[in-house]
Order: C-alpha cells, then structure tokens, then sequence
C-alpha cells in the first residue's frame, strides 16, 4: 500500500526560530494536506495543497506541494509556545477520494 | 455550529466482548470515515461511509469490525470479540460531499483489559 515518510520525528526549539518539515511518498498524491494535533483531541486542518507545485500560507504556517506530487512541506515561521503538538501529512490518491494517507508525524516542542 | 462529537470519549472491555463507538457528522454532513491510532503513530484509514452506503472499507480488518452509518442517527464502529490489540484512539471525521478536507471528532480511546 501507499506510505508516507514525515521527517522529522521530532523536534526541540527555542520560541522565535522557524521550523521546516517535510513528507515523501514512493507514490503519487493528487492532494496534500497538513495537521496539528493536540493531546488527547483529533487532528485539526491547517492548509489544503490541491496542485503541484502550489504554495499556500496560512498565518506562520506556509505549505508546498512538490513538483513531483511525492512530496509536501511545512514551514512554520516564529514559533510560539502555542505551536506545540504533533504535525501530520496526509496524501489524498486520485482514484480514492475520502481514503488518505497518513504520515507517522512530527512532534513539536517549543521553549520559551 | 457543533462540530463532530463522538462518544464515548473513552471505553474500557474486557477481552471478548463488544465495543460500539459512535460518531455524530457535522450538521450537513454526509460523509463519514473512521480512523484507528496507534500510540506515536499517524492515523490509518479504516472506512468511509455515506448514507447507508459503504463506500470504501479497504482498511477495515475482515473480521471482528464493522461500521454502519444509518439514514438517522450517528455512524457505528463495531468490534465485536475485542482483543488487547484492538486498543487505541479511534477517530470519526465528517465532510459535507467527496472532499479532500475531513473534520475530526475528539476521539474514543478503547481500551481492552
């Protein structure tokens, strides 16, 4: 089946600094989108990729969807306390709308 | 506007018995998927449902699960003879039609003693 690699797993930073994560796929996505979960909640949608190569912000937080459709970026500029949880990618198949697949997520710890 | 609420929020079975988690969509919504998470991995897709219709129940395991979502009242997830491996969040999302973008319910944590 389809699988998604999100590097990092983690990651520790200090309050202000930016932080860049990413996802790729063996396969082709038509749709990327990105997640913040919190503890103990479901995941909330931060952006929707819907074309190669779109990039599309939301506040801090600004997405990419790759030229080759095997990939997705977040970047998060100024991080903030409140920027704490865990970020999943997720890769929508053409052939399957409503069926997604999940990256394993990267956790976020911000310091202040 | 509620958003997708599921209940319970957590469940407790012992080993061989049942678990109903249900999942309310948002007001509109007509399309329901559930999904199963494991401790520090991402969600997996379990089903996707419309009204009295299953629509694509690839990651559904074939024995034990089902999941119904009935013209009235909430979508069911149903694990039947429940086993130590069958504890972890359970997520419901909603969408209005065939779209890319999900809406999650806060989850029903299973866990089997």
């Amino acid at each position: 089946g389809q699988q998604l690699n999100q590097s990092p797993q983690s990651m520790f930073i200090q309050e202000g600094e930016d932080v860049s994560m990413n996802c790729t796929s063996s396969s082709i996505f038509n749709t990327w989108l990105w997640y913040k979960q919190d503890p103990g909640e479901g995941p909330v949608l931060l952006i929707a990729l819907y074309k190669a190569g779109e990039l599309t912000s939301n506040g801090r937080l600004t997405a990419q969807f790759g030229i080759t459709r095997k990939d997705s970026f977040l970047n998060i500029s100024a991080s903030i306390p409140s920027d704490v949880g865990i970020y999943f990618c997720a890769g929508f198949a053409n052939t399957n709308a409503g069926k997604s697949t999940f990256g394993d997520g990267t956790t976020l710890t911000v310091k202040p | 506007n509620a958003g997708v609420m599921q209940n319970p929020r957590h469940l407790v079975r012992r080993r061989g018995q049942e678990a109903r988690l249900r999942c309310s969509p948002m007001k509109g919504h007509s399309h329901v998927y559930w999904y199963r998470q494991l401790p520090e991995e991402g969600l997996k897709f379990m089903v996707y449902l419309q009204k009295e219709n299953i629509i694509d129940e690839s990651g559904m395991p074939k024995e034990r699960f089902s999941a119904e979502f009935p013209k009235e009242g909430p979508s069911i997830l149903r694990i039947q003879q429940v086993v130590r491996g069958d504890s972890a969040a359970y997520f419901c999302a909603s969408s209005p039609r065939t779209t890319y973008e999900q809406y999650f319910g806060p989850g029903t944590r299973l866990t089997v003693t």
